[in-house]
């Protein structure tokens, strides 16, 4: 069966601060990765997906900017931390093909001061 | 363009009330995908359903149950005798047109709060 982890679970970082959250699967290969951020805990806004090593598409412009360097793992990255990217983090990944579903990490909540 | 409704931003139910949550959807695809997922107080969503919209038939898995009707683009879920543990955000999400990335567009979330 497959497994997602997120880590970490919780961060709190100063503004201007740099921000490395990291997302891993097991159990299977070749999945479609995504970044969620889901602020004042509700709507998901879809930050960025990836179809393979090195794809990354973005879907906002903002601060953040995510990578793919192995099949498994995905990584979502900041060189200076705003107020505003405080959130919740949702890693997801699905098999490729035709609108499968889509799976969830734990999440990892981040409080920017 | 592609949009998912969820009228109800709240409800409030008594622990073994039925409850039906709503999902209107709009999309110019002919062949597209739905899905339910829910939301507990910890955070992680978690994947209850998945249907294609050639697939017209009711589908029930315990308590849970789904109608879907393409007349009136909606997909709504209702769940019967209602739990404490059924309290959560429950999102209704569409996939995107193409679907070979499996995008998918998400409602703003139904809040569901199950009272003993």
């Amino acid at each position: 069966s497959q497994t997602i982890h997120q880590w970490p679970a919780t961060l709190v970082q100063p503004v201007g601060s740099p921000l490395s959250l990291e997302c891993t699967v097991e159990g299977t290969s070749n999945p479609n990765l995504y970044w969620y951020r889901q602020a004042a805990g509700r709507g998901l806004q879809l930050l960025f997906y990836s179809v393979g090593i090195g794809q990354i598409s973005s879907e906002v412009p903002q601060n953040l900017s995510a990578s793919r360097p192995q099949d498994r793992q995905f990584i979502l990255s900041s060189k200076k931390l705003l107020l505003s990217d405080s959130g919740f983090y949702l890693c997801a990944w699905s098999f490729s093909g035709s609108s499968p579903a889509q799976y969830f990490g734990p999440g990892t909540r981040l409080l920017v001061l | 363009a592609q949009k998912v409704t969820q009228a109800q931003t709240e409800i409030s139910v008594v622990e073994k009330e039925d409850v039906t949550l709503d999902c209107v959807y709009e999309t110019r695809d002919t062949t597209y995908y739905l899905f339910w997922y829910k939301q507990p107080p910890s955070g992680e969503l978690v994947f209850l359903i998945r249907r294609n919209s050639f697939d017209e038939q009711n589908e029930i898995s315990g308590r849970y149950s789904w109608n879907f009707q393409k007349s009136t683009s909606s997909f709504n879920f209702t769940i019967t005798a209602s739990q404490v543990v059924d309290s959560a955000v429950y999102f209704c999400a569409l996939s995107e047109p193409g679907g070979s990335q499996g995008n998918l567009i998400f409602g703003k979330g139904t809040k569901l709060s199950v009272k003993p």
